[in-house]
């Protein structure tokens, strides 16, 4: 079972607009959600993360809002550059037991000058 | 930051063959994982160590084994690869596990014919 969901699996936007890319979560007990920014070639690398007990987190042009209710958050890439092309994963964990998060499939994003 | 290295970079071998991939950090991390990433499944747990001399079983073990010789290397062993283990593999480590941030290495490209 697939514990955390993101869609959509690519985007393509033009500079300057905000890209969106969305996350859901199957267990009510994760309580930590960082996002991943992998460029080709290279490993993962940490972009931002929020904890449950907040809504939104930002980050300069990144932004994560979270909805607890409905186990679903979304990160926001305002003014979406070339640079920020990459795929981005989202991950979940809690901070007992299971010593990992839980990532998703990733979302590709390509931003077009 | 955490530096995390993977040797070889790439490696080609046949069915059959043994393979031994190749992960240090010399960021004094306690946790160390293996992963391996596949166009569609997005990154997957294959072990992880919480130090010298342990592992963990992670979501996709089969076919793999592990060995944490020291605190700063990890090992991936492939004793009868075959071409499903064909992927791109990544080594990452963090200093205290569950929600504290993750550091990966450049990964390994390993084909299996």
């Amino acid at each position: 079972q697939q514990q955390v969901r993101q869609s959509p699996q690519s985007l393509t936007v033009w500079e300057g607009e905000t890209a969106i890319l969305n996350c859901s979560y199957e267990n009510s007990a994760f309580d930590y959600f960082p996002w991943y920014q992998q460029f080709p070639g290279e490993g993962p690398a940490l972009l931002i993360s929020i904890l449950s007990v907040s809504d939104k987190k930002e980050d300069g042009r990144f932004t994560i809002f979270f909805n607890k209710r409905e186990k679903k958050l979304s990160l926001h890439i305002a003014d979406s550059q070339p640079g920020d092309s990459a795929t981005y994963f989202c991950a979940a964990s809690y901070n007992t037991g299971y010593q990992n998060f839980y990532f998703g499939k990733g979302t590709s994003l390509t931003v077009i000058p | 930051e955490a530096a995390v290295t993977q040797s070889p970079r790439n490696k080609v071998t046949v069915t059959g063959g043994n393979v031994t991939l190749s992960c240090r950090q010399t960021n004094s991390h306690n946790y160390m994982y293996w992963y391996r990433q596949d166009t569609g499944h997005g990154l997957r747990l294959i072990h992880y160590s919480y130090g010298a001399g342990n592992l963990q079983i992670g979501d996709v073990p089969d076919g793999y084994k592990a060995t944490r010789t020291t605190q700063e290397d990890f090992f991936l062993l492939l004793e009868l690869a075959s071409p499903s283990q064909t992927s791109l593999y990544f080594c990452a480590s963090s200093l205290l596990g569950g929600e504290d941030t993750q550091y990966f290495g450049p990964g390994t490209r390993l084909l299996v014919l």
